[in-house]
């Protein structure tokens, strides 16, 4: 069974930092792309960022850009997204999400809740 | 950017009948496009993808139809476990969602 499982998330500064995890299992990892997407409450979905099975090809979407970066360890089957620089408009609940050839996201996490508040 | 657009943003619908949500691309975005369904406190999950194929173990009262700019996801039959949101994504440049469209109770 395909499990994603997101954590690091919590209350934070504006300005602060944080790295989220997602800990995938039921797959080989390497093999698939990863994506980070957020909600924020009661919002929309808003794609964030996607990295390639290896690693070697990274984007960003703009409001994240300089800002967020994404990352994979490949031997722990491990995404991370570390954001830096926060703001309040990154409040959301992120999720992790698995990735078919530049397309759909077929699995997702549970999410997991950031909040940039002083 | 492509921005997705999807009406109505809510529809009441009652138990057991048919429901109709569509989805507007500003730009062509092929079959590129995926539906997803959302419930409260809960991850999306895939409904269909490449416009009408539906995902592993997504019952056949879902179907999708479409390609370029429009697209519609139908509900045959509207059980209680389908009131939900749900999301249209196009994944032809980058990837970008719709708004959602919530079905409730009538």
């Amino acid at each position: 069974e395909v499990q994603l499982v997101e954590s690091g998330g919590g209350l934070v500064q504006p300005g602060g930092s944080l790295r989220l995890s997602c800990a995938a299992s039921g797959f080989t990892f390497s093999s698939y792309e990863m994506n980070w997407v957020r909600q924020a409450p009661g919002k929309g979905l808003e794609w964030v960022s996607y990295i390639s099975s290896s690693g070697s090809t990274i984007y960003y979407a703009d409001s994240v850009k300089g800002r967020f970066t994404i990352s994979r360890d490949n031997a722990k089957n491990s995404l991370y997204l570390q954001m830096n620089s926060l703001r309040a408009e990154d409040t959301a609940v992120y999720y992790c999400a698995r990735g078919v050839n530049y397309g759909d996201f077929d699995y997702w996490g549970q999410g997991t809740l950031v909040t940039v508040s002083s | 950017e492509i921005v997705m657009t999807q009406s109505p943003a809510t529809l009441s619908v009652s138990p057991g009948e048919r429901a109709t949500l569509s989805c507007r691309a500003s730009q062509s975005v092929s079959s590129n496009l995926a539906w997803y369904q959302q419930k409260p406190g809960q991850a999306p999950r895939l409904l269909i993808y490449g416009a009408s194929t539906r995902a592993t173990g997504i019952p056949a009262r879902f179907s999708g139809s479409g390609s370029g700019t429009e697209f519609t996801l139908t509900i045959s039959s509207l059980q209680s476990e389908d009131f939900a949101v749900y999301y249209c994504q196009q994944y032809n440049n980058w990837w970008t969602f719709g708004q959602g469209t919530k079905v409730e109770i009538k």
